[in-house]
């Protein structure tokens, strides 16, 4: 069974910091997101990562993926107030001719000024 | 806007009601899906559509029906809930896994669903 696990489970920053969210999973897989959740809003997908040593960045985010260590990090560079939400890592479970994603529990971003 | 619309965003039911929560896409997916959001826990995959056809009931009770008419349109039929099915209820579409123009799920916003 496929176990999606994120650490740390709440991060409370300051702004201008960088810190590191981590993606762990237990079995092999060939894609991993990055979903972004604002209180009361839907999930708003921040990076899909399809290979080993894929990284991808947008602004102050930067996503990572190593297959062979099944991780996956999204890095916090200089940290602002507006970053602050609900990070997912989801793993897809494969098989089929549709995405069957398992998400880890979170990750509770709290920027300070 | 996702292009995923959810309705109602809040409903409370007893025990005893029959409810439907509905969702409608606007992206020309052919998937539809159905999470489940408990309050510190992981979201829950519960039912997967492709082209109508489910695809994957992930062991979900049969107090939840979904139905998928077309495939932009996806129903979860409610009936004599439990307490600890409130939570929030999450629809996604998307393409086929490895289509060319990507294959990323968009979330609607969801239904907050308390259960007295």
């Amino acid at each position: 069974e496929l176990k999606v696990e994120q650490n740390p489970l709440f991060l409370s920053m300051q702004e201008g910091k960088n810190y590191t969210i981590y993606c762990n999973y237990s079995t092999t897989s060939d894609r991993l997101y990055w979903y972004r959740q604002d209180p009361g809003k839907s999930l708003e997908s921040l990076f899909v990562l399809l290979s080993n040593g894929a990284v991808k960045q947008e602004g102050r985010l930067m996503a990572s993926l190593d297959t062979k260590a099944r991780l996956s990090t999204l890095h916090i560079t200089a940290a602002v107030h507006d970053l602050s939400a609900t990070y997912f890592c989801a793993v897809d479970r494969g098989g089929g001719a549709t995405n069957k994603l398992i998400f880890g529990t979170g990750t509770l971003l709290a920027v300070q000024p | 806007e996702t292009g995923v619309t959810q309705t109602p965003r809040h409903l409370v039911m007893g025990m005893t009601n029959k409810k439907s929560l509905k969702c409608e896409q606007h992206l020309g997916h052919n998937a539809m899906y159905w999470y489940k959001q408990s309050a510190k826990k992981p979201l829950e995959l519960m039912f997967v559509y492709n082209f109508k056809e489910q695809t994957e009931n992930n062991s979900v009770p049969s107090r939840f029906s979904p139905e998928c008419p077309n495939s932009s349109h996806l129903f979860l039929h409610l009936h004599t809930l439990q307490p600890e099915d409130s939570a929030l209820y999450l629809c996604a579409s998307s393409l086929r896994r490895g289509h060319p123009n990507g294959d990323i799920q968009y979330f609607g916003a969801g239904t907050r669903l308390s259960v007295l």
